[in-house]
């Protein structure tokens, strides 16, 4: 079964310093892969998306996310955190199995120290 | 282009009663997607509605169901409400669906409360 892992939930980070955020899946073919954000109250936006290609994707807000096929790893990254960046984190894989589908991991709370 | 839509934004309900919430997708998308998301089980899917068709379905019970409008306008209806189904409901809408991975953009959410 498709599945998405995300081990950190909860990661506290100063600003400005660099920031990993980690994400596994489990799919049998080549995921289509996603990183949303949510602010506390709000819905969620997209930051990244990985179809195919190279696979290191460039998103919005600084940030980057570099899939590792080896690994079944797509970690977000951002090289120097800015405090409206705390938020909570997604990662999700569109998955098929009979029929189409977002499978969502269950997200890392991210803080940031002034 | 305006965003994806949802009302109410807040609901008070007692359980046993139903409520349905609705959701208008970015002008031109097809596809309307819910999720239930909650602290312990984390964002969940439970349906996807195409050209006013229910496409795909989440493992939920039969009292969460929902339609859609020729416009693509969508509404979410849940019955006999226990304390459980208290979550933020967010709406996801896209152009042709979660098919190859297409993008899904996603309202602000009803946050609903059973007391």
């Amino acid at each position: 079964a498709q599945s998405v892992t995300q081990p950190d939930i909860h990661i506290t980070v100063s600003e400005g310093a660099s920031l990993e955020l980690r994400c596994n899946y489990s799919y049998g073919a080549t995921p289509y892969l996603f990183w949303y954000v949510q602010s506390p109250g709000q819905g969620l936006q997209l930051l990244l998306k990985y179809f195919s290609g190279d696979t290191l994707v460039q998103g919005i807000k600084g940030f980057e996310a570099e899939f590792k096929r080896s690994q079944s790893s797509f970690n977000l990254r951002k090289p120097s955190v800015h405090w409206s960046d705390a938020a909570e984190y997604f990662c999700a894989v569109a998955a098929v199995s009979g029929t189409y589908k977002y499978i969502f991991g269950t997200g890392t709370r991210l803080k940031v120290l002034a | 282009k305006a965003g994806v839509t949802q009302t109410p934004r807040y609901l008070i309900k007692t359980r046993g009663q139903q409520v349905t919430l609705s959701c208008s997708p970015i002008s031109g998308h097809r596809s309307v997607s819910w999720y239930q998301q909650t602290p312990g089980q984390g964002l969940q899917f439970l349906f996807e509605y195409f050209s006013e068709t229910q496409r795909n379905k989440g493992n939920f019970p039969g009292r969460f169901s929902g339609r859609q409008f020729s416009n693509s306008r969508s509404e979410m209806n849940v019955s006999t409400l226990e304390l459980g189904d208290s979550a933020l409901y967010l709406c996801a809408s896209s152009l042709a669906g979660v098919v190859r991975g297409e993008t899904q953009y996603f309202g602000p959410g009803t946050r609903l409360l059973v007391l």
